[in-house]
């Protein structure tokens, strides 16, 4: 049982690049997110999926998009990154409460 | 819409003292609330709820969380803190009263446990 699981743990990426985050969870759950974190300012959610086949945008959606494969797997893609998506990266499952991965630290330069 | 503000950027206090760490939330129905720990290059960990029932709820490593609906507080305590528990700290909250399932996030506490 891995829980939540990403890849790739390390991105560095020139602007204008685009790139996936992977995510995949093995605990059955519905609802998966994608989080940026940034230093004083918590989580937020850039994308939400509440079961396969939707997908909503939460605070911060600009710049990026998502794609619920299945149940099991979420992904986000930043199209045409920019500097200002630097940042740490973190995907999480639900059921009450959230689970999360490892993150994935994503630099642009 | 949902929120959450922890007051304190930074806590420090010395091993075997009582650790508190400070959460109000604002919501529009009933609210589902969360504590997460985060250490360094760590993802978050989840620590204690409250969805509902007893207002003192008990979580991992020794932590209880009090809900207060008059004070819309939920503050995160340990009676004997000790240097492990050094962390960044998140509370959450998850609006009832909308059928979603997002959490809000408050910007983190800093948690320094000295020896």
């Amino acid at each position: 049982n891995a829980g939540v699981t990403q890849t790739p743990k390390f991105q560095v990426l020139k602007t204008g690049q685009s790139m996936t985050l992977q995510c995949a969870q093995d605990m059955n759950h519905n609802s998966m997110y994608w989080y940026r974190q940034d230093p004083g300012m918590g989580l937020r959610l850039i994308y939400y999926s509440a079961s396969e086949g939707t997908t909503d945008k939460g605070e911060v959606p600009n710049g990026y998009n998502v794609s619920r494969l299945n149940k099991r797997e979420f992904s986000l893609r930043l199209e045409s990154a920019a500097p200002s998506q630097t940042s740490v990266y973190f995907c999480a499952s639900s059921g009450y409460e959230q689970y999360f991965g490892p993150g994935t630290r994503l630099t642009v330069t | 819409a949902q929120s959450v503000a922890q007051p304190e950027d930074q806590v420090n206090v010395a091993e075997g003292n009582p650790l508190t760490v400070k959460c109000t939330y604002s919501v529009s129905g009933n609210p589902y609330l969360f504590w997460y720990v985060q250490y360094p290059n760590r993802g978050l960990q989840f620590l204690l709820k409250y969805i509902t029932g007893d207002n003192l709820v008990k979580g991992s490593y020794g932590f209880e969380a009090e809900f207060n609906k008059s004070q819309t507080s939920f503050h995160l305590k340990k009676p004997s803190a000790l240097v492990s528990d050094s962390a960044l700290y998140f509370c959450a909250v998850r609006d009832t009263g909308f059928n979603d399932y997002k959490l809000s996030f408050g910007a983190g506490t800093t948690v320094t446990v000295r020896a």
